[in-house]
């Protein structure tokens, strides 16, 4: 059974930053692409970035290029997201999601049950 | 920028009735490389449909979905009341990659 588990959310102010992680378990984490897709309280889904498998080929949304980064470690079966200069709007909850193949150019096929990030000072 | 654009807002339907939820792009989405997926209020969504036609593992065959180019379709043949939830699609086959707003279907 495929399970994503997100942790790491929590409140920041703007302009901090924080780390999110995503612990993978029962599929062969290395041979698929991921995800983190993100939904603000009441709104609809926003893709947030993607990495292929073996991470050399990794895309952003526009509204976060340059301040988050997406990483793995296939070795620990974990996705990572590195949250900088955070702002108002990336308050929302975010999930960890399973791409369908190992390029990032793929839909999502399991997801997690998300991880909250609140911004406020 | 692939924008999607979904309608309606909301659909009202009583158990037995056809869905049709409609989900525009303003750029043709390559290789029909669109998803249909649910959620149901405090959970995470799932998918359904793939590659505009394709039902993932599990999904019945009242959910089908349709379309090409800019225009495509879902539709729930006969609704049940297990169905009322929020519905997006998403494409995959331009960077970045986008999804629309949503459909509420409520189950009357």
């Amino acid at each position: 059974e495929v399970q994503l588990v997100e942790s790491g959310g929590g409140l920041v102010q703007p302009g901090r930053s924080l780390r999110l992680s995503c612990a993978a378990s029962g599929f062969t984490f290395d041979d698929y692409a991921m995800h983190w897709v993100r939904q603000a309280p009441g709104k609809g889904l926003e893709w947030v970035s993607g990495i292929s498998w073996n991470s050399g080929s990794i895309g952003y949304a526009d509204s976060v290029k340059g301040r988050f980064t997406i990483s793995r470690d296939n070795a620990k079966n974990s996705l990572y997201l590195q949250m900088n200069s955070v702002r108002a709007e990336d308050m929302a909850l975010y999930y960890c999601a399973k791409g369908y193949t190992s390029g990032w150019h793929t839909l999502v096929d399991y997801w997690g049950q998300g991880t909250l990030v609140t911004v406020s000072s | 920028e692939i924008v999607l654009t979904q309608s309606p807002a909301t659909l009202s339907l009583s158990p037995g009735e056809r869905a049709t939820l409609s989900c525009g792009a303003s750029q043709r989405v390559s290789s029909r490389y669109l998803a249909w997926y649910q959620q149901k209020p405090g959970l995470a969504p799932s998918l359904l449909i793939y590659d505009a036609s394709s039902r993932a593992t599990g999904i019945p065959d009242r959910f089908s979905g349709s379309g090409s180019g800019t225009d495509f379709t879902l539709t729930i043949s006969r609704l049940e009341p297990e169905d009322s939830a929020v519905y997006y699609c998403q494409q995959y086959g331009s960077s970045p990659l986008t999804f629309g707003g949503g459909t509420k279907v409520q189950i009357k």
